[in-house]
């Protein structure tokens, strides 16, 4: 089976610019989450979707929305970046999502804000 | 509000040796526990989880234990390799479809 897939792979962009990331998921997986990877932070969560709905939000501003298509792949957006907004962004495919089903990882967005 | 803690950011450890991880959490609605592994330029990949219900899950060389009562959580390597040496976060969740916590991360680095 072919991992998860994350697109692009870096990107640069400057403040007041938008963003829009992109995930494509194990096949078969419904669940997808995206995370926020900052150095003193940790993997924050942003949200997770499972079939074109948003389960779960984290406690990030408005800015951050996503939404996820029929064939599960999923899509972030960033609007109004801010230099803060500089991170990995890391997207995750699980199966159900459910208490602790394993999460399995895109290598990542490496987005630095100017 | 960190619910889940990792407090040492790095740890160093000689090859052959144990390598212990530690994670607190704060959460006393969190039922399940894992713990990922990340090098650099990839994705984080599960190591090994444990239900609250037990207090020990070994895979291989990577055993965890939980201590509920002192909602402390350890991962033990043993013995450590030089492949080993990479980030491990320590997750929690509180089950169904809640979000899955993620520590900051340990820098575990083991010297040949």
């Amino acid at each position: 089976k072919a991992g998860v897939t994350q697109t692009p792979r870096y990107l640069i962009k400057t403040r007041g610019q938008q963003v829009t990331l992109s995930c494509s998921p194990i096949s078969g997986h419904r669940s997808v989450s995206w995370y926020q990877q900052t150095p003193g932070q940790g993997l924050q969560f942003l949200f997770e979707y499972f079939s074109e709905t948003q389960r779960n939000k984290g406690n990030f501003p408005g800015r951050f929305s996503g939404r996820q298509f029929s064939n599960s792949r999923s899509e972030m957006n960033v609007s109004t970046l801010e230099l803060g907004d500089s991170a990995l962004y890391l997207c995750a495919s699980s199966s159900t999502f459910t208490g602790g089903d394993t999460q399995y990882f895109g290598p990542g967005t490496r987005l630095t804000v100017l | 509000d960190q619910q889940v803690k990792q407090n040492s950011p790095s740890l160093s450890v000689q090859e052959g040796r144990i390598s212990i991880l530690n994670c607190d959490y704060t959460n006393s609605m969190f039922d399940y526990f894992l713990w990922y592994k990340k090098y650099p330029a990839e994705g984080p990949t599960f190591l090994i989880s444990i239900s609250s219900i037990k207090d020990k899950n070994e895979d291989g060389r990577f055993t965890v234990f939980l201590n509920k009562s002192a909602k402390h959580l350890s991962l033990h390597i043993v013995p450590s390799q030089p492949g080993d040496s990479a980030v491990y976060f320590c997750a929690a969740s509180a089950g169904g479809y809640q979000k899955v916590t993620f520590g900051i991360g340990t820098k575990l680095q083991v010297i040949p």
